[in-house]
């Protein structure tokens, strides 16, 4: 089994959709988990990062993390064109070393 | 307030080769980090260094990788007599030196290494 398994996409939604990203996990030592967003040919930039099971908001954007499931959620209301990139999604542990999905590439149509 | 600076952008090696990739971390930033991109995958730890010591090195391959960060000056990662499987997007990161905000990692554009 895959310690992070994410649905690869590609995901395409008109304009002011609600979208929702998924990634589950199976190694209960992640402590804090993270959604990264990455436009093409750039590097990942932070967008979310929580410890606790829960929701935690962000303007248009909303984590969610069910520890007793092991999965992480993220979602975006009203999105954007520029909202259109691949998300991954990334746990850590007692180090610092991260662990990434594969990536949701998601095309946000105007 | 400059971020994570990685250069080249691009890197073009033919096979056996030595390829070198730099990486300047965020001002006030004392940890690196190296993840490499395959197409299709999802970024890999490669290794975790602090100024002068290799703290985590165990994504790493074994033989032709390695990677520094000195005193002064920038990390390198290099990779000796390269091959094709070598191509990827090499990503560098930092982080803090605070251990509350230790694990945002901030990444650099990458460097696109191709071998031909």
């Amino acid at each position: 089994q895959k310690e992070v398994e994410q649905d690869p996409g590609p995901l395409s939604v008109p304009e002011g959709a609600i979208v929702s990203l998924n990634c589950t996990y199976s190694n209960s030592a992640f402590q804090y988990f993270m959604w990264y967003r990455q436009y093409s040919r750039k590097g990942p930039e932070l967008l979310m990062y929580t410890y606790s099971s829960g929701n935690k908001e962000d303007g248009r954007f909303t984590a969610q993390v069910d520890k007793s499931s092991k999965y992480i959620s993220l979602f975006i209301r009203d999105s954007q064109p520029s909202d259109s990139a691949t998300y991954l999604c990334a746990w850590g542990g007692a180090t610092n070393k991260l662990i990434f999905g594969t990536g949701t590439l998601l095309a946000v149509q105007p | 307030n400059a971020g994570v600076m990685q250069n080249p952008r691009h890197l073009v090696r033919r096979r056996g080769q030595e390829a070198r990739l730099r990486c300047s971390p965020m001002k006030g930033h004392s940890h690196v980090y190296w993840y490499r991109q395959l197409p299709e995958e999802g970024l890999k730890f490669m290794v975790y260094l602090q100024k002068e010591n290799i703290i985590d090195e165990s994504g790493m391959p074994k033989e032709r990788f390695s990677a520094e960060f000195p005193k002064e000056g920038p990390s390198i990662l290099r990779i000796q007599q390269v091959v094709r499987g070598d191509s990827a997007a090499y990503f560098c990161a930092s982080s803090p030196p605070n251990p509350e905000e230790g694990e945002k990692l901030f990444f650099g554009s990458g460097t696109q290494l191709s071998v031909l």
